[in-house]
């Protein structure tokens, strides 16, 4: 069974500086998804970005981007220019590229608190 | 937001009492899922299905039984509700987008089980 672990449960940043938030897994498997949520005190989950393990690339949208190690199986979310409304819970999340489809559930990380400091 | 809605929003309940919970999805998904998050845990999956009568159990699904009779929607049931699951319970959709399946989440159930 794949586990996701963030070691930070809480993280506090000034606005407009940057921050990262860290998250690592333990997988056996070689092709697998990776993604960060955000879930604002709205209760919403709200998907912010996903890498593909066998892409090299690490991915980027628009602010955010992510630091994916594969060997070091770690997958941190770096937040340029951090906003008011980036406050929020965030999740780390993977899941199996070898199930049927889109069937697999995702596994998720226990959610690193980001407060933004104004 | 996918087309995803979920009712009750809120209900409270006594321990031994029957409940269900519904996801409506309104796009024709196939895959559909049931979490609950509770502090220091994240989200955990319950069940989750693959189409219409086709279900599979997820980590946490003892106590927790699912049916899926139409596309559109998802119901879990608590037989006879326990303290121990009090949370927020969240359906979710499986999406395909530029090449992989994403989910999608529905605005959460929080039930409280005294």
């Amino acid at each position: 069974a794949q586990t996701v672990t963030q070691s930070q449960p809480e993280m506090s940043v000034q606005e407009a500086e940057t921050v990262t938030l860290s998250c690592t897994y333990d997988t056996s498997e070689s092709d697998y998804y990776l993604f960060w949520y955000k879930q604002p005190p709205s209760r919403q989950m709200i998907l912010v970005i996903r890498q593909e393990a066998y892409k090299q690339q690490n991915a980027t949208e628009n602010r955010f981007s992510v630091n994916f190690q594969k060997a070091a199986k770690s997958f941190s979310l770096k937040i340029s220019d951090s906003q008011l409304g980036d406050a929020a819970m965030y999740f780390c999340a993977y899941r199996s590229m070898y199930s049927g489809g889109g069937a697999d559930g995702l596994t998720f990380g226990k959610g690193t608190h980001l407060i933004i400091q104004p | 937001d996918a087309g995803i809605t979920q009712s009750p929003r809120h209900k409270v309940t006594e321990t031994g009492t029957p409940v269900t919970l519904r996801c409506h999805q309104t796009e024709n998904h196939r895959y559909m899922y049931w979490y609950r998050q509770d502090p220091g845990h994240g989200l955990r999956l319950i069940h989750y299905s693959y189409g219409v009568k086709d279900t599979d159990k997820g980590e946490v699904s003892d106590g927790y039984s699912v049916s899926r009779s139409k596309t559109e929607d998802f119901l879990l049931t608590l037989e006879s509700a326990t303290s121990s699951q009090t949370s927020v319970y969240f359906c979710a959709i499986s999406e395909l987008t530029g090449g992989l399946y994403e989910q999608y989440f529905g605005p959460g159930t929080r039930l409280t089980v005294t």
